[in-house]
């Protein structure tokens, strides 16, 4: 079954300890990318990659760190989390640009104390 | 650059009434639309989407939606409210072929009144 796969779903965790939200897609999708979804806000891009070792900044990206060594994995990472970035966050890849679908993984819900 | 406001953040309806999503963007090139649903603890997913094959556009659920570029928009409607409709509506652009960079609205969460 096409997938992307987020882990964890849920986590609590406490300012500044260092965490990764993993993030795999089986489609052999070139874009990735990661979203965060606030109230009210909707849903706004943090990075994205078009292909491996290839990745830039979307519209938030203070206080969170790429990679994609791997074309499947793209996982997100906070080096020293805050109050603020507590959110949801959705990891999407699209096979290409333009008209194509972009796909969901089913979010993982972070709060930081 | 692109963008997209969605028209009320909230709307409410009663089961077996239309529902009407409102969507309007701005594009310096001819986008592409699409709208996603969210379901209560899951991801979003396609409803449908618009390529310039045709301005009315059907999607899974009965939703349908018509492009008007004179209008700049993409209203997203169903003829008859179901309860499973219940839920939050995203519109999305993406500024035409070759760009990855998809923009989405803030969203509109739909409830259904029995």
């Amino acid at each position: 079954e096409a997938q992307v796969t987020q882990n964890p779903r849920y986590l609590i965790t406490v300012t500044g300890k260092k965490l990764t939200v993993t993030c795999s897609q089986n489609m052999n999708h070139e874009y990735m990318s990661w979203y965060r979804q606030d109230p009210g806000l909707g849903l706004r891009q943090i990075y994205y990659s078009m292909n491996v070792e290839v990745t830039d900044k979307g519209d938030v990206p203070e206080g969170y760190k790429v990679s994609r060594k791997e074309k499947r994995n793209f996982p997100l990472i906070l080096e020293s989390p805050s109050p603020n970035q507590t959110s949801l966050y959705f990891c999407a890849s699209r096979p290409g640009g333009g008209n194509t679908e972009a796909f969901f993984g089913q979010g993982t819900r972070l709060t930081v104390v | 650059a692109q963008s997209v406001t969605q028209l009320g953040s909230h709307v409410s309806v009663s089961e077996g009434a239309l529902v009407l999503l409102r969507c309007n963007y701005s594009s310096s090139v001819p986008p592409y639309l699409f709208w996603y649903v969210q379901y209560p603890n899951q991801g979003l997913q396609l409803l449908l989407k618009y390529t310039s094959a045709a301005t009315l556009v059907k999607g899974i659920n009965g939703f349908e939606a018509e492009f008007k570029k004179s209008e700049t928009s993409f209203h997203l409607t169903k003829p008859s409210a179901h309860m499973s409709d219940a839920a939050e509506y995203f519109c999305a652009v993406s500024p035409g072929a070759g760009s990855y960079q998809l923009t989405f609205g803030k969203g509109t969460k739909l409830s259904v009144i029995p």
